[in-house]
């Protein structure tokens, strides 16, 4: 069976430090992977994603994320943080094919500090 | 263009009444997918549609739930005599599907209370 972890409920830094939000996922055969940001009382926002190729994934707001095959790990990075990416981050994984579900994490509440 | 959009953004009903829950998905997007978010179970997979065939159901959680999608384009989501369980956030997502990229791009949802 398909399944994501992301092992922090929460991870505070300060403005201007780089952060990581941590995933590891479990699933047969060669995964789609994704993160999601959701603010408060919105719907989730598509980040990024990684389907094959290179192991390193760059996508918007400067958030990047490396695939980690041999330790089964997908970790959201951003090499300075902003109070306004203060919000909740969802990975996902899904079957290596269109039109299957995504299975998500618990999500991790980034909170960026002035 | 125009993203994904639900109505209604809220909806409170009591217990034992049956609700809809609509979505209008991206133009030119032959796949939907609705989810359930949670406190207590996060996100939950519902039900995907490939135009308007459901070939995944799993996430149903009752026979209380059904979903149906028209012309390949609007769903509706209907749950009869909803129960204080059914309270969550109802989102609705598209993608390009089997002719595209798997990206799901996300509505704002329907938040549900049932009283």
């Amino acid at each position: 069976a398909q399944s994501v972890a992301q092992p922090e409920d929460q991870v505070n830094v300060a403005e201007g430090n780089p952060l990581t939000v941590k995933c590891t996922y479990s699933v047969s055969g060669n995964p789609y992977l994704f993160w999601y940001v959701q603010y408060p009382n919105r719907g989730l926002q598509f980040l990024l994603k990684y389907i094959t190729g290179d192991n390193l994934v760059k996508g918007s707001y400067g958030f990047e994320a490396e695939f980690n095959k041999s330790q089964t790990s997908f970790h959201l990075k951003k090499p300075s943080a902003l109070v306004s990416d203060s919000a909740l981050y969802f990975c996902a994984v899904s079957h290596n094919q269109a039109g299957t579900a995504l299975i998500f994490g618990k999500g991790t509440t980034l909170s960026v500090s002035s | 263009g125009a993203g994904v959009s639900q109505s209604p953004s809220n909806k409170v009903t009591e217990k034992g009444k049956d609700v809809e829950l609509r979505c209008d998905p991206i133009s030119g997007h032959t796949a939907l997918y609705w989810y359930r978010q949670s406190l207590g179970q996060g996100l939950e997979f519902l039900i995907y549609f490939q135009g308007n065939s459901a070939p995944d159901k799993s996430g149903l959680p009752s026979d209380r739930f059904s979903a149906e999608r028209t012309g390949g384009s609007v769903s509706t989501l209907t749950i009869q005599r909803t129960q204080q369980e059914d309270s969550a956030v109802y989102l609705c997502a598209s993608s390009l599907g089997l002719a595209g990229g798997p990206t799901q791009y996300f509505g704002p949802g329907t938040r549900l209370t049932v009283l």
